[in-house]
């Protein structure tokens, strides 16, 4: 079936650091990608999304980019901030069916 | 703007006991669904409805039951609750559709004794 596979964490960056986090996925028909964020106590933020093969989501300084020849939805940030500490998570979507990854937990250090 | 509103946040019961969280949304979605999240597992979807009347099962079912009697509330129910089910509870919707993005509540968290 759909599945989602995330980079593990912990992860712990230095502010001003660059950020990748690895998602690759498995889809039998033709996907649309999100990316949520989970900060402490709260609901999943939705961060950014791609529908279609090349599309680009962006937002907050945060882009992955939907490659269909990899199967892939990196998500990159050229810089982070202590504030972008919290749980991110992968997912698509066929039909009404979100699948999510495992969720990796990013810490980011002054 | 309310978006999903879920209650309580916080529960404690005792091995047996039943009870409903709540689910509301106020964005006229025709799709709810709630996961649960446990460490190192992601969300996994217990049930989902597409619209009121209509509800299914999702990947882990067992030991819940839900209801959609109109488009804004979905309620979650335990109907004898297990340690098992000791979790963090999510109510999700969106408008229909692959492109659609779910709007998630602040969850529950529900601890079984």
């Amino acid at each position: 079936g759909d599945s989602v596979t995330q980079m593990e964490g912990p992860v712990t960056l230095s502010e001003e650091a660059f950020l990748t986090i690895n998602c690759t996925y498995t889809a039998t028909g033709y996907p649309s990608l999100f990316w949520y964020v989970q900060y402490p106590g709260e609901g999943l933020q939705l961060l950014l999304k791609a529908t279609k093969a090349d599309d680009k989501g962006s937002n907050k300084g945060f882009e992955a980019t939907y490659r269909k020849e990899t199967t892939s939805f990196h998500l990159e940030k050229g810089s982070v901030q202590v504030s972008d500490s919290a749980v991110y998570f992968c997912a698509l979507k066929v039909d009404n069916d979100m699948r999510f990854g495992a969720g990796t937990r990013l810490t980011v250090k002054p | 703007n309310a978006g999903v509103t879920q209650t309580p946040k916080f529960q404690v019961l005792k091995t047996g006991q039943s009870m409903t969280l709540q689910c509301a949304q106020d964005m006229n979605h025709e799709y709810m669904s709630w996961y649960r999240q446990d460490p190192g597992m992601g969300l996994r979807l217990i049930h989902y409805s597409v619209g009121a009347g209509i509800t299914d099962q999702g990947e882990v079912p067992n030991g819940y039951n839900v209801s959609r009697s109109t488009t804004e509330d979905f309620p979650l129910r335990l109907l004898s609750a297990a340690p098992s089910q000791t979790s963090v509870y999510f109510c999700a919707s969106s408008r229909q559709g692959d492109n659609s993005p779910l709007h998630f509540g602040n969850g529950t968290r529900l601890t079984v004794t």
